[in-house]
């Protein structure tokens, strides 16, 4: 079974600070994950995904995150909050070997204090 | 070019009614999705299309009809609207499977009364 866990429903940091958002996932074979980031009254955005290779994994608005397959997380991170990256954010995870369809967490809400 | 619409954006109905939920595509992706977002479930799959008439069931396809006889429309119908069933509701699509992320409508929220 394929499942994904994000342990906070709120983080809060303030403006210019380093955020973290944390994810673990749970998957039968290896991994696909992926963050998405959803605005108020828009849909999801796609923001990086791991397929394979480098554990590091760069994408959208100076957003990264880590792969670490010994912890099975996938944990979200930014050098230096901005005000405008206060949202939904959503880790979601694919076994390689099964279905086409994405698992995803309950959602973390972000808001960065300025 | 649109990309990925969704209508209507807001809908009430009443107990028992029949409804359906529009999306559209124009990126002529093979896959798409329907999903909906509860307070404390996330996002949950509710149907999914590999291809045009090719449909499978996600984690939560009780009480919801599709159909896919065209690439880019994947109609979703609620063929007895449910107090349970009010949500918002999300379609994506995706060129293929495997590790290509998806892409989301602006969604539909549907109130049922």
């Amino acid at each position: 079974a394929q499942s994904v866990a994000q342990p906070e429903d709120q983080v809060n940091v303030a403006e210019g600070n380093p955020l973290t958002v944390k994810c673990t996932y749970s998957v039968s074979g290896n991994p696909y994950l992926f963050w998405y980031v959803q605005y108020p009254n828009r849909g999801l955005q796609f923001l990086l995904k791991y397929i394979t290779g480098d554990n590091l994994v760069k994408g959208s608005y100076g957003f990264e995150a880590e792969f670490n397959k010994s912890q099975t997380s996938f944990h979200l991170k930014k050098p230096s909050a901005l005000v405008s990256d206060s949202a939904l954010y959503f880790c979601a995870v694919r076994d390689m070997a099964g279905a086409n369809n994405l698992f995803f967490g309950t959602g973390t809400r972000l808001t960065v204090i300025p | 070019d649109a990309g990925i619409t969704q209508s209507p954006r807001y809908k009430i109905t009443e107990t028992g009614r029949q409804v359906t939920l529009m999306c559209h595509q124009t990126w002529s992706h093979s896959y798409m999705f329907w999903y909906r977002q509860d307070l404390g479930h996330g996002l949950r799959l509710i149907y999914y299309s590999a291809a045009a008439d090719i449909t499978d069931k996600g984690e939560v396809p009780d009480g919801y009809v599709v159909s896919r006889s065209k690439t880019e429309n994947f109609p979703l119908t609620l063929e007895s609207a449910t107090r349970s069933q009010t949500s918002v509701y999300f379609c994506a699509s995706s060129p293929s499977g495997g590790p290509y992320e998806q892409y989301f409508g602006p969604g539909t929220r549907l109130t049922v009364t």
